[in-house]
Formats: C-alpha cells, structure tokens, sequence
C-alpha cells in the first residue's frame, strides 16, 4: 500500500538548534516528494518539490534532500517563525494529480 | 496574480444537512483537487477536476461530489452530512502535473 510516515510527530527546538525532519514513503515508482509547511487552521504553502533520488533544494533555512527510501527536511539555525506543521507528500503512482499526504511533524522553535 | 481562494471561511451545519463549498484557481491552472483534513491528520484527497471532468476520486463516499466551471473554478457538495464530516476542507489548484497550491481552507462544523 502506498504510503507517507513523518518523524517525529513533534519537534520542540531552541532557538538556533539545527535538525532534521524524516520523511520515508512506499510508492511503486516515485513521481514527485513535496514539502509543505502548513500554520494553525491555514492551508499548506509550497515549499519544495524532489523528483530523484540525490535531489537537493534551498530555500532561507530550510534544506530538503531526498533518497529511494526517504527524504529530509533539515532546518538549520530556526527561528521561532519557522515554527509550524511539516507536511511531506507523494503523487499517487497512478492517479495523475493525488497526493499522498504524511501526518506533518509539529515543530515548534523558542527564543 | 492572484492566489487560490475559497469560501466561507468557516460553516456550521447540523446533520443530514447539505453543504456547498466554493473554490477559485489560481490563474493559469486548469486543474483542481479537494482535500479534507481532519483535526491533527494530514490532507486526504478528496477527488480531482481536469477541464471540467472527474479525473480521479479517493475513498470518499458518492454524498461527496463536485464541480468546476469553464473558468476552471470549483464547487465542492456534501449532502447528508455526518458528524465525521467535521474538518478542513481544502482546496488545491496546479498545472496538470505540477505543483499543487492550496488555498486558506474552509472550517466546517457539523454538530
């Protein structure tokens, strides 16, 4: 069955404290990793997209990099603004557009 | 240019009631997905609109149905609504096989 397993469930980091959020999937042939970042009671926002394995993009603090089996999303130096819910997704194998969607990591970042 | 949109905000309905939820793709998208989200959970899809056609359903019962128009906006319906029908209602546009871009969310109550 295809799925999307996020960990930690939640991430309590201070200030400045590097780490990363695991993200591992089970699909027959990857179309596409997505990571979101979705704020209390708002709609997810675009971060990055992965398309092979060894893919690597940018974006301010934020890393994501992806495997075969996994990706990560590794947040270097956060600040109390990056606090949010991390969302990874795959495209369905068959299905054109559906996503896939893991249950987040629950980050929160304190001064 | 102007993003994803969806209306109401928030909605209160009691059970066995129907409801209609309204979404606007973001220009130059020609394709729209709903996505219900559920308290602590990650999206699960819905189903998904291409050029005015059902281009793929998830595990959604047939109460749950919809629409787009010519422009490419989207109504989502639920009839016979249930307790469990309590979430987050998302709405997400993209360029066929692009990334998907959401917008803020509809909060529906069932009580």
């Amino acid at each position: 069955e295809d799925q999307v397993t996020q960990s930690p469930e939640a991430l309590r980091l201070q200030e400045g404290e590097s780490s990363s959020l695991n993200c591992s999937y089970t699909v027959s042939g990857l179309r596409g990793l997505f990571w979101y970042r979705q704020d209390p009671g708002k709609g997810p926002e675009f971060l990055f997209t992965l398309y092979s394995a060894g893919e690597e993009k940018e974006k301010e603090r934020l890393k994501a990099t992806l495997t075969k089996k996994e990706s990560f999303l590794h947040i270097t130096a956060p600040k109390p603004e990056d606090s949010a819910t991390y969302l990874c997704a795959v495209l369905h194998p068959y299905n054109t557009d559906k996503l896939i969607f893991g249950t987040g990591t629950r980050l929160q970042v304190f001064p | 240019e102007t993003g994803v949109t969806q209306s109401p905000t928030h909605l209160i309905k009691t059970r066995g009631q129907q409801v209609t939820l309204r979404c606007s793709s973001q220009s130059g998208h020609n394709t729209v997905s709903w996505y219900q989200q559920a308290l602590g959970q990650g999206p699960q899809f819905i189903f998904q609109y291409y050029r005015e056609e059902e281009n793929g359903r998830g595990n959604f019962p047939p109460r749950f149905s919809g629409l787009q128009f010519p422009n490419y906006s989207s109504e989502l319906n639920v009839n016979a609504l249930e307790l469990d029908d309590s979430a987050l209602y998302l709405c997400a546009s993209s360029a066929r096989g692009h990334e998907q871009f959401f917008g803020p969310g509809t909060r529906l109550t069932v009580l």
